[in-house]
């Protein structure tokens, strides 16, 4: 089973700064198979970005998603109020889908 | 546009088995390449991928939880299904159900989700 891990576990940043987001795999993501998600409290999460660097539709372009292998990257270029969340990323090449234990972003 | 909507009791005793559905809207379940999931997440914590349905009936369960679950589809009612049996409190989470197109992509979209509590 591939372990997702993200880093770091909290980022505190203000709105209108850059977050960078990490999410590292035990063993290599096939296909770049790798999205990440938002989550707000008691919502269900909602897709940001597939494949590594595709946007989800209407997923504003401030959102960007690299990597390959083992080592991926969300970024949100400017943080807007609404973007203070849970990111989770999930790996969907094998048949188990499993998920990281999450990155909150919060206001600082 | 697909829509989808869990369902079922709230509360459920330890030892028991729990049981939610997923109502899909907006489109046939039988339609097109899918895999149809369950997920879970306990209260302040991550989530947890439980099992999934393809439309023709075969499943892929976590190994953590396979023995305990199996998830069904009723193309007739448009849903598919969740029991998970022998419940304890840790079993407690908020369920989630989702769509995969196969052979591979990310959950999306996915329902509300709905709150199951293990108690007596």
């Amino acid at each position: 089973e591939i372990v997702l891990t993200q880093s770091p576990g909290t980022l505190s940043l203000s709105p209108g700064e850059r977050a960078t987001l990490s999410c590292r795999a035990s063993q290599s993501v096939s296909s770049s198979y790798l999205a990440w998600y938002q989550q707000k409290p008691g919502q269900a999460p909602r897709l940001l970005i597939y494949g590594a660097s595709s946007r989800a539709t209407g997923i504003p372009d401030r959102f960007s998603g690299s990597g390959s292998g083992t080592d991926f990257t969300l970024t949100i270029s400017r943080l807007e109020p609404e973007d203070f969340a849970v990111y989770y990323c999930q790996q969907y090449g094998s048949s188990t889908g499993t998920f990281g234990q999450g990155t909150k972003v919060e206001i600082k | 546009q697909v829509q989808l909507q869990e369902s079922g009791p709230g509360l459920v005793k330890p030892s028991q088995t729990l049981s939610l559905t997923c109502t899909v809207s907006g489109g046939s379940i039988s339609s097109g390449s899918y895999y149809w999931s369950w997920i879970r997440q306990p209260a302040g914590k991550g989530l947890e991928w439980i099992g999934r349905i393809y439309t023709s009936g075969s499943t892929n369960y976590n190994p953590s939880l396979k023995s305990r679950v199996t998830i069904s589809v009723d193309t007739s009612k448009n849903q598919f299904s969740l029991k998970l049996s022998s419940v304890t409190a840790a079993d407690t989470a908020v369920y989630y159900c989702a769509r995969v197109v196969v052979p591979a992509s990310p959950f999306d979209p996915w329902g509300q989700g709905t709150l199951v509590t293990v108690s007596s």
